[in-house]
């Protein structure tokens, strides 16, 4: 099945630096990428999504950017703020599985102001 | 306003105790599923449901039952028989017959005492 891994799990940045994070996917079929944000002690909130026909989406300060070859993509973060501090999940599904989500292990995100 | 609402946000249970976790959504979503999320781990499939009165297992399922009586109903319980318990319960529900938005709830905090 699925794998998806990601990377760093913490990440610390200054406020208004950027911030990456990595993932990797291990089935090829997969074509639905969405990465979700995650306040403490709540569910999961959709932040931005890619699927497999697109290499890159931009939504103001935050971008996605897939390559199918390498089977990794990422999330990009600019100019970060004090509120983008939470944690976040990248994920992998594939059409035929409707929205079975396979999830990263996650990576909290810290912005010092 | 449209959503998907979990309920208790928390939940004590005794050893040896059934409880069951509830999850509404007036989204018109054919499809729900239940994570479990543990400390420093994504979230994990559990169950999921693509349409009234059919359910499926997820990658651990042991110890956990489900019903899909109504659509926008999916409750959860956890059985006597689930080892390791506590943990943080979401609930999500989506379309089934294409890659869309999963929505998730605000998650139950389950604690064995």
């Amino acid at each position: 099945g699925e794998n998806v891994e990601q990377h760093p799990s913490t990440l610390s940045v200054q406020e208004g630096d950027s911030a990456v994070i990595k993932c990797t996917y291990s089935d090829s079929a997969s074509n639905y990428f969405p990465w979700y944000k995650q306040e403490l002690g709540k569910g999961p909130q959709l932040i931005i999504d890619i699927r497999s026909n697109v290499g890159e989406k931009k939504d103001q300060r935050i971008a996605v950017t897939l390559n199918k070859t390498a089977k990794h993509f990422s999330l990009h973060i600019t100019e970060t703020q004090p509120e983008d501090s939470a944690v976040y999940f990248c994920a992998a599904s594939k059409r035929e599985y409707g929205n079975k989500l396979v999830f990263g292990a996650g990576t909290i995100l810290r912005v010092k102001s | 306003d449209g959503g998907i609402t979990q309920s208790p946000k928390y939940l004590f249970r005794k050893e040896g105790q059934n409880v069951t976790l509830s999850c509404e959504q007036n989204l018109n979503h054919d499809a729900m599923y239940w994570y479990r999320q543990d400390p420093g781990q994504g979230l994990r499939l559990i169950y999921y449901s693509q349409i009234v009165n059919d359910f499926q297992k997820g990658d651990i399922a042991e110890g956990y039952s489900v019903s899909r009586e109504k659509k926008e109903s999916f409750p959860l319980t956890v059985t006597s028989a689930q080892k390791n318990p506590t943990a943080f319960y979401l609930c999500a529900s989506s379309s089934w017959d294409k890659n869309t938005e999963a929505f998730f709830g605000q998650g139950t905090r389950l604690t064995v005492v």
